[in-house]
């Protein structure tokens, strides 16, 4: 079945720093792949969708010059977290539609923990 | 953007008990979708149901797709352990996916 990879499963950063967490498909090209934010005993929230080699559209409220998406091709996309400060902690998960969109597949999410 | 209201919040059960929940929504969706997620993971796909009327089975789990298009309900008989965890409605409207807040299940041996 379609597998999506995402890295890093966790990581910790110092405040101002930026973070960047890669979303692959493995066994499927993905022509768009969505990201999600999910704070403690929340929902899933979508932040953006992007798709292979155009702009991603960001959904209302998400800052695009913060949350830098790159979908630069049909098995890769990236969410880099710029100047990250300790409210953008949070767990981050990306899913991705392939050509049959039989649903979506998720990755297993990264935890970002910002000092 | 569409709005999916899912209940209930939090169920705490008896292994062997059935379970019941459901997602309403305001709007109409092509799709709806459940998942499952546990703790620190992504949410896998339960079940997804195409058309109004759809019922659709998996296991113990069984969904619907409300005729409306606007609801959905997923129930899971003899609950067990393992069945622990947070169950998301999905709807697609088309395309992008948008979530309820999710039931939280907990089963007692």
């Amino acid at each position: 079945g379609a597998v999506v990879s995402q890295h890093p499963s966790w990581v910790i950063c110092k405040s101002g720093t930026s973070v960047k967490i890669e979303c692959r498909s493995l066994d499927f090209q993905a022509t768009t792949m969505f990201w999600y934010r999910q704070f403690p005993k929340q929902s899933l929230m979508l932040m953006a969708t992007s798709n292979e080699g155009s702009k991603a559209t960001y959904e209302q409220g998400v800052e695009k010059d913060k949350f830098l998406i790159n979908h630069a091709s049909l098995t890769l996309s990236t969410l880099t977290v710029t100047s990250a400060h300790p409210e953008d902690s949070s767990f981050y998960i990306c899913s991705a539609l392939g050509q049959s969109d039989y649903g979506y597949t998720f990755g297993s999410g990264t935890r970002l923990t910002v000092v | 953007g569409q709005q999916l209201n899912q209940s209930p919040q939090s169920m705490f059960i008896q292994e062997g008990e059935d379970v019941s929940m459901n997602c309403t929504s305001s709007s109409i969706f092509n799709t709806w979708l459940w998942y499952k997620q546990e703790p620190g993971e992504g949410p896998v796909l339960l079940i997804a149901l195409y058309k109004a009327g759809e019922l659709t089975s998996n296991g113990r789990l069984t969904a619907q797709f409300g005729i409306t298009r606007k609801d959905s309900f997923l129930n899971i008989s003899a609950s067990i352990p393992s069945d622990v965890g947070i169950y998301f409605c999905a709807g697609q409207p088309p395309v992008d996916m948008r979530f309820g807040a999710g039931t939280r299940l907990t089963v007692k041996p």
